[in-house]
């Protein structure tokens, strides 16, 4: 079955390091994006792509970096630089080109990342 | 710049009864989706139901119907007959393909009381 795998399901990181979170999708989907969810504060864009080797900056881009080196994957690192990067992380894609099928974006089951 | 606005944090309903969840887009663009986002204690995002802004018929999905209101920019959710397993937080999305992607509210967490 098609869908989006997000690893791991939790992760803990000491302060100063660096971590990456792998989101996988075998939908044949050109659009991927990473949110943040924090308490109050909803889902908040990270970063996106709407095509291989091509991405852009969403609302809280900082401390957080991407790449989009297969259409497949879309893995986002957390920087050191993040001041605050305990939350709930949630991958999605879609079928770009400036569509969107009737069920909107498909989701990961998220990743909950605690600094420890 | 879109923006979407859901300015209820919580509210509670009893099993069985009717209750309706509040949201306010704002968007530049004539063509444009509306989605509200169920989000369970699994945190799986499920979509509920979708509007496209052109058509002027609310849509409707099973226990769940939306008020599309295109002058007003809201767009809110009923749920008749709550059920218990409609506990959740619920979120509000638009989607223009100007910049093709998803802008949410901060959401709104639900409790159905047996």
């Amino acid at each position: 079955d098609g869908g989006i795998t997000q690893s791991p399901k939790y992760l803990f990181r000491k302060e100063g390091q660096n971590v990456t979170l792998s989101c996988e999708q075998n939908l044949n989907h050109d659009a991927m994006y990473w949110y943040r969810q924090d308490p109050g504060q909803g889902l908040r864009l990270i970063y996106y792509s709407q095509i291989v080797n091509d991405f852009q900056k969403g609302d809280i881009a900082e401390g957080y970096s991407v790449s989009r080196e297969k259409k497949e994957s879309f893995p986002l690192t957390v920087t050191s630089a993040q001041k605050n990067p305990t939350a709930f992380y949630l991958c999605a894609s879609s079928i770009g080109g400036g569509r969107i099928l009737n069920y909107g974006y498909t989701f990961g089951s998220g990743t909950r990342l605690t600094v420890v | 710049a879109q923006t979407v606005t859901q300015s209820q944090p919580e509210m509670s309903v009893q099993e069985a009864e009717t209750v309706t969840l509040s949201c306010t887009y704002d968007t530049s663009e004539n063509n444009y989706y509306l989605f509200w986002y169920k989000q369970p204690p699994s945190r799986q995002m499920i979509l509920v139901i979708r509007q496209e802004a052109y058509k002027q018929q609310n849509a409707t999905e099973n226990r769940f119907s939306v008020n599309f209101q295109k002058a007003a920019k809201s767009f809110s959710l009923k749920i008749s007959d709550s059920q218990l397993g409609d506990t959740a937080m619920y979120f509000c999305a638009s989607y223009t393909g100007a910049n093709s992607k998803l802008t949410f509210g901060k959401g709104i967490t639900l409790s159905v009381r047996p």
